[in-house]
């Protein structure tokens, strides 16, 4: 058990590119959840997915950011078109079947837009 | 929806004291779970404790306790014997039982503990 792993722990992009977050989460657990932490914020909900598919999404998932979990194992995140307010933390986290209820969280992927 | 509400953005402990952060929350349901997470500084969101609505004990683990009021809809955290590595930011957070079991998180509370 290796922990839920997240690449690249840190980008700095120029308004306008596109970048791809990657999570790779605990092996077994088939659950997958992305959080966006903004500074002096909790962490918000974006998505997640049992399993490859995605069963819920939030609001504040703008159509230029799109999830994919393709063989239910490790996830990416993409934004399109950055924005300086896409400048955040994206977590990832991960969890067992439904009921075990614990949340295993990755260390983050830090978005800075210049 | 549910909210979370964490009203000490910060707070600050002397090594071996003991400090207890507050959390509220909002929520129609009856089946839910209450946890506090950990954030080190530049590190990773490691669990705390957990709390099931429906148990009527506090949970504990080794120096962290809660106090939890289900009728007032408090959630609280006490630390004991604070050591230099319990500073961090602390999130209270809720779970609604079953579905998606997405975490709804509250603002934080930065903790630090003087030596």
């Amino acid at each position: 058990d290796t922990g839920v792993s997240q690449n690249p722990r840190h980008k700095i992009t120029k308004r306008g590119q596109n970048v791809t977050f990657r999570c790779d989460p605990i092996s077994e657990h088939n659950r997958l959840y992305w959080y966006r932490q903004t500074l002096g914020q909790g962490p918000e909900f974006l998505t997640y997915f049992q399993n490859e598919a995605q069963l819920e999404k939030s609001r504040l998932l703008s159509d230029r950011f799109s999830a994919e979990r393709p063989k239910g194992s490790f996830s990416t995140l993409e934004i399109q078109r950055t924005e300086q307010g896409d400048s955040a933390m994206y977590l990832c986290a991960s969890s067992l079947p439904p009921g075990a209820n614990v949340l295993t969280f990755g260390a983050g992927s830090r978005l800075t837009v210049l | 929806a549910q909210t979370v509400t964490q009203s000490q953005p910060e707070m600050s402990v002397q090594e071996a004291e003991t400090v207890t952060l507050s959390c509220t929350y909002d929520t129609s349901e009856n089946n839910y779970y209450l946890f506090w997470y950990k954030q080190p500084p530049s590190r990773q969101m490691i669990l705390v404790i957990r709390q099931e609505a429906y148990k009527q004990q506090n949970a504990t683990e080794n120096r962290f306790s809660v106090n939890f009021q289900k009728a007032a809809k408090s959630f609280s955290l006490k630390i004991s014997d604070s050591q230099l590595g319990d500073t961090a930011m602390y999130f209270c957070a809720f779970m609604k039982q079953g579905g998606s079991e997405k975490l709804v998180f509250g603002k934080g509370t930065k903790l630090t503990v003087n030596p």
